[in-house]
């Protein structure tokens, strides 16, 4: 079966302008997760959508927003991009809202110049 | 404050030697650990777990010790090849189960 799918894999923007990450989950699965990972910090958690409702919410800024459609494919959006945005963003999906059956994608890697 | 940690960034062992890797968290009533291994350009995959219940579990030459007194879980590799250089990271789930909690990660490499 098809895997975790997100686009655009690489990304380059200035800053204060904004973007949009895409992810499309494992058919089937209805929860995904975002992670944000910097050398710095790690992997840290992001959100996490459920049936289109926003389930969790870690400690990141208010630029930081996403949304789940009905088909389970969820975006991830930053607005007014600053530098320390520069990251790797990941998307985790699962079957029921549990990080014991996570399948993460590849990620997209955003710069911010 | 980081609730799981990983205190070495980086661990050099040769092939067919054993692999540890470190992982301290603070709260004693974290309760399932999980290991990641992550290859550039990819995502994070699965790689073993364990539950507050054990204090070793194994999976080939993967086997995940879990010390509940010293708040501490080790990862061994043995024996060590080449295609295990990644980095590791130790997480376990925060707030239910609904989000993970990670280290910084141990980029390991394994030399021929």
């Amino acid at each position: 079966k098809a895997g975790v799918t997100q686009t655009p894999r690489y990304l380059i923007k200035t800053r204060g302008q904004q973007v949009t990450l895409s992810c499309s989950p494992i058919s089937g699965h209805r929860s995904v997760s975002w992670y944000q990972q910097t050398p710095g910090q790690g992997l840290q958690f992001l959100f996490e959508y459920f049936s289109e409702t926003q389930r969790n919410k870690g400690n990141f800024p208010g630029r930081f927003s996403g949304r789940q459609f009905s088909n389970s494919r969820s975006e991830m959006n930053v607005s007014t991009l600053e530098l320390g945005d520069s990251a790797l963003y990941l998307c985790a999906s699962s079957l029921d809202s549990s990080i014991y059956g996570y399948t993460f994608g590849s990620g997209t890697r955003l710069t911010v110049v | 404050d980081q609730q799981v940690k990983q205190n070495s960034p980086s661990l050099s062992v040769q092939e067919g030697r054993i692999s540890i890797l470190n992982c301290d968290y603070t709260n004693s009533m974290f309760d399932y650990f999980l290991w990641y291994k992550k290859y550039p350009a990819e995502g994070p995959t699965f790689l073993i777990s364990i539950s507050s219940i054990k204090d070793k579990n194994e999976d080939g030459r993967f086997t995940v010790f879990l010390n509940k007194s010293a708040k501490h879980l080790s990862l061994h590799i043995v024996p060590s090849q080449p295609g295990d250089s990644a980095v590791y990271f130790c997480a376990t789930p925060l707030g239910g189960s609904e989000k993970l909690v990670f280290g910084k990660g141990t980029k390991l490499t394994v030399n021929p």
